[in-house]
């Protein structure tokens, strides 16, 4: 049973403009919930965070929105750089324990 | 501040036998976290130590095991390794007692089983 969907496995953007990734879930348990990046032979990098408590965060070019009822978060990365080519996983956990429950990942290449 | 260190990189090992991998946390991180990455199931987790208990485990049969030292340095095991057990192997710490934080995660441990 994945708790976490991201249900497209890639996505390509222009340089510049926006790229929105998108993530869904089940549990509505969850109470936080995270957006990580990983490279090739690297471990996944944390991104930006989002209480369940809040609808939108904010942290430079990276911007979450949460939609509770829909069960429902997207990462927008305005404007997109070559160095965001990468597999971006969303990540949920309740509680306020250690558990992640990731998503399936989502390749995002940046086209220059 | 170095990061979360996790060795070896890369094993080979055979059905059958058994393999222990090693992480070090970031200093002063009490909560090591492991999770197992394969391309079919994405990221699983495995279990969670804080302060030498096991505080979390995810659904794993009983042949993957786990350990934390009083330094906070963690291993895990597994033992009679299937084929299925090929995968990368990510260490996560956090500073946080509960949860809600962010987990710094180490480059992971490739096993390979033939």
């Amino acid at each position: 049973d994945q708790q976490v969907k991201q249900n497209s496995p890639s996505l390509s953007v222009q340089e510049g403009r926006i790229s929105i990734l998108n993530c869904d879930y089940t549990n509505s348990m969850f109470d936080y919930f995270l957006w990580y990046k990983k490279y090739p032979a690297e471990g996944p990098t944390f991104l930006i965070s989002i209480s369940s408590i809040k609808d939108k965060n904010e942290d430079g070019r990276f911007t979450v929105f949460l939609n509770k009822s829909a069960k429902h978060l997207s990462l927008h990365i305005v404007p997109s750089q070559p160095g965001d080519s990468a597999v971006y996983f969303c990540a949920a956990n309740s509680g306020g324990n250690e558990k992640l429950t990731f998503g399936t990942g989502t390749r995002l290449t940046i086209i220059p | 501040k170095a990061g979360v260190t996790q060795t070896p990189r890369y094993l080979i090992k055979t059905r059958g036998q058994q393999v222990t991998l090693s992480c070090s946390p970031i200093s002063g991180h009490r909560s090591v976290s492991w999770y197992q990455q394969t391309p079919g199931q994405g990221l699983q987790f495995l279990f969670e130590y804080f302060s030498e208990t096991q505080r979390n485990k995810g659904n794993f049969p009983g042949r993957f095991s786990g350990r934390q030292f009083s330094n906070s340095r963690s291993e895990m095991n597994v033992s009679t390794l299937e084929l299925g057990d090929s995968a990368l192997y990510l260490c996560a710490s956090s500073l946080l007692q509960r949860g809600a934080g962010e987990q710094f995660f180490g480059p992971g441990t490739r096993l390979t089983v033939l």
